[in-house]
């Protein structure tokens, strides 16, 4: 129990649905992150979140989009997704935003497969 | 730009074997270098920090350390449960994290 559950653990997804990831942490932290694992590369930040308010968007794709109406809540909203989207999706959460060395924890992941 | 790489990519070990996992770094402005396990199908798992060059921290058969160059992350007298991939992070000036593409570790019975 890492204190950042994600749901679901699985989804599969045609390319033409829309689907939702959720996140939500119960350690009282002020940020949350997206990020995507994909084989045989390093994890990728996509989003971050500092006190509900957006603050770093890494260059991701419209058919991926993030919402965070509360500092326990976060969801990454897929739609149109593309085969090359399949991976694991991270959510993580730290106390402040990760810029003075504070630890990044780690949901269990998303396991996402667009057919 | 900051850079991490993880070496060997890879790692075998009989039980009991000890071995270090090393993790070379280019950064601006250290802030703080992490470590991580994780486990197949699971997030990684949160482990170390460290700050600065000569901090050591341990952790039952895990011990990290850091220069200004390099982590490394010995593994002394491992069992086949510590067997999972090892993650390292760096976080700079640049407040963002960087990770490696990790060690995958083996430990054979």
């Amino acid at each position: 129990e890492t204190g950042v559950t994600q749901t679901p653990r699985h989804l599969v997804m045609g390319m033409t649905n829309k689907k939702s990831l959720k996140c939500e942490q119960h350690l009282g932290h002020n940020a949350m992150y997206w990020y995507k694992q994909s084989a045989k590369k390093p994890l990728e930040l996509m989003f971050v979140y500092s006190l509900e308010e957006r603050v770093e968007n890494n260059s991701v794709p419209s058919r991926f989009s993030p919402e965070c109406p509360n500092s326990s809540h976060l969801f990454l909203h897929l739609h149109t997704l593309q085969p090359e989207d399949s991976a694991l999706y991270l959510c993580a959460s730290s106390q402040d935003r990760a810029g003075s060395g504070n630890t990044i924890y780690f949901g269990e992941g998303s396991w996402l497969t667009v057919v | 730009e900051d850079q991490v790489t993880q070496s060997p990519e890879a790692l075998r070990l009989q039980e009991g074997e000890s071995s270090s996992l090393n993790c070379s770094y280019t950064v601006s402005g250290l802030r703080g270098l992490f470590w991580y396990r994780q486990d197949p199908g699971k997030g990684p798992e949160f482990l170390f920090t460290l700050y600065s060059a000569g901090e050591e921290k341990e952790k039952e058969r895990l011990k990290a350390t850091l220069t200004k160059k390099e982590s490394f992350l010995h593994i002394t007298a491992p069992k086949p449960e510590d067997s999972a991939t090892y993650l390292c992070a760096v976080q700079g000036g640049s407040e963002k994290l960087v990770f490696g593409k990790g060690t995958k570790l083996t430990v054979n019975p």
